[in-house]
């Protein structure tokens, strides 16, 4: 089954770290961009971040830029979004979205939620 | 990179036609041709309707279409259905290997 899934998510103190998973599997991981979306509660979605296909090429929204850090494993068929210096501001729901070079997502996991609280 | 306007919420009956309007600038919507649509039931994964402005995936109705002019780029659904009742987002590349979407409309079926 073609799916991506995520993983990671949980409560965060203000100032803390997390690292988000998405593992992907039933097709070619490789041959996609990929991207973070998060969506707060009861609010729209916002494009975090995203990855080209051989890892080398990153680009981040303003609101998290220099905070968070995107990467993937090839190997792995894993993408991982590392998320430090953590606010209140970052609580949302963590989608991944599958993009084939063409600036749309095609395929979209369940989310991850996380929560910034003290 | 500021959210793309949609309006906060549109209605109609059933067999009715809506039109959800997502307007942004010559930086993004109006720049290119990478604007895309998503469905977003309650508690749900978005799901691709439209991308590339006017296409449709593979099993996606044919109710649904997509078009732009200038700034503004416009999804329709035909012949309303109450499945269609969900959140709408458009979506577009804003330049600079960045994306921005749209603050969501959500569609009531009467």
């Amino acid at each position: 089954e073609v799916q991506v899934v995520e993983s990671g998510g949980g409560l965060v103190q203000p100032g803390g770290s997390l690292r988000l998973s998405c593992a992907a599997s039933g097709f070619t991981f490789s041959n996609y961009w990929m991207h973070w979306v998060r969506q707060a509660p009861g609010k729209g979605l916002v494009w975090v971040s995203r990855i080209n296909d051989g890892g080398s090429s990153t680009t981040y929204a303003d609101s998290v830029k220099g905070r968070f850090t995107i990467s993937r494993d090839n190997a792995k068929n894993t993408l991982y979004l590392q998320m430090d210096s953590l606010r209140a501001e970052d609580t949302a729901v963590y989608y991944c979205g599958r993009d084939p070079v063409a600036w749309y997502f095609d395929l979209w996991g369940r989310g991850t939620l996380v929560t910034v609280s003290s | 990179q500021s959210a793309l306007t949609q309006p906060r919420s549109v209605s109609g009956s059933p067999g009715q036609s809506v039109t959800i309007s997502c307007t942004g600038t010559s930086s993004d919507v109006g720049g290119y041709n990478y604007v895309s649509w998503y469905q977003q039931h309650p508690n749900k994964a978005p799901k691709l309707m439209i991308y590339d402005v006017s296409k449709r995936p593979s099993g996606v109705p044919d109710r649904f279409s997509g078009s732009k002019s200038g700034n503004t780029a416009s999804l329709t659904i035909s012949g309303l259905q109450a499945e269609d009742e969900a959140d709408y987002y458009c979506c577009s590349y804003a330049g600079s290997y960045t994306l921005v979407f749209g603050g969501g409309t959500k569609l009531t079926v009467l």
